[in-house]
């Protein structure tokens, strides 16, 4: 069985500051971990993914997110919120075979940018 | 290189009716996900199917919903006799599949409003 959880559904930085958004999961087997970002009324846009290689992963726009087993977390961060970041991010997890390539996400965190 | 397609992107449909939903995966994906999402909340997986098969509906609720992917055509998610708690947005993802690291490309929604 797989489980998320992303701490805090609401997350409000100052433009240029320091975006830290959490997720932890509970997994039976090795996961794949995942960070969507939903803009509204939209669909879901990858953010970043981790499946087994370099602990540290490297996103697009900016983001990156680094998968510490001893912690189950992979949080995500980027050095300088812009304007642009403020959306819905969603952590996921699934497992890397069969019946376990569903995805299984975390409620979501609303991260909001101001002046 | 079309993204993954979904219509119609909004349905509105009365208590009773029948609500069919359409995915297209991107070209050379074999695997398609469905995933309702409900008012502020997070993603839920509903069903995993390959073409011609159901490889998994453990998030299926259990009456008046079934999902098909045939051989050729989109896949289809219907939902019997909608009733207002069905109100809600529902995406379809699609992979190549595993080993490849499971990076499932979402659609941009279908939004089910049940009067």
């Amino acid at each position: 069985a797989q489980s998320v959880t992303q701490l805090g559904s609401h997350v409000s930085v100052s433009e240029g500051a320091l975006v830290l958004l959490r997720c932890n999961y509970s997994s039976s087997v090795p996961p794949y971990l995942f960070w969507y970002v939903q803009y509204p009324n939209q669909g879901l846009q990858l953010l970043l993914k981790y499946t087994s290689a370099a602990t540290l992963v490297k996103g697009i726009n900016g983001f990156e997110a680094e998968f510490k087993k001893s912690e189950t977390s992979f949080h995500l961060t980027k050095p300088s919120a812009h304007m642009s970041d403020a959306a819905e991010y969603f952590c996921a997890v699934s497992g890397n075979s069969g019946t376990a390539s569903k995805l299984t996400f975390g409620t979501g965190t609303r991260l909001q940018v101001t002046l | 290189n079309a993204g993954v397609m979904q219509n119609p992107r909004h349905l509105v449909r009365r208590r009773g009716q029948e609500a069919r939903l359409r995915c297209s995966p991107m070209k050379g994906h074999s695997h398609v996900y469905w995933y309702r999402q409900l008012p502020e909340e997070g993603l839920k997986f509903m069903v995993y199917l390959q073409k011609e098969n159901i490889i998994d509906e453990s998030g299926m609720p259990k009456e008046r919903f079934s999902a098909e992917f045939p051989k050729e055509g989109p896949s289809i998610l219907r939902i019997q006799q909608v009733v207002r708690g069905d109100s809600a947005a529902y995406f379809c993802a699609s992979s190549r599949g595993l080993p490849e690291g499971n990076e499932q490309f979402f659609g941009p929604g279908t939004r089910l409003t049940v009067l």
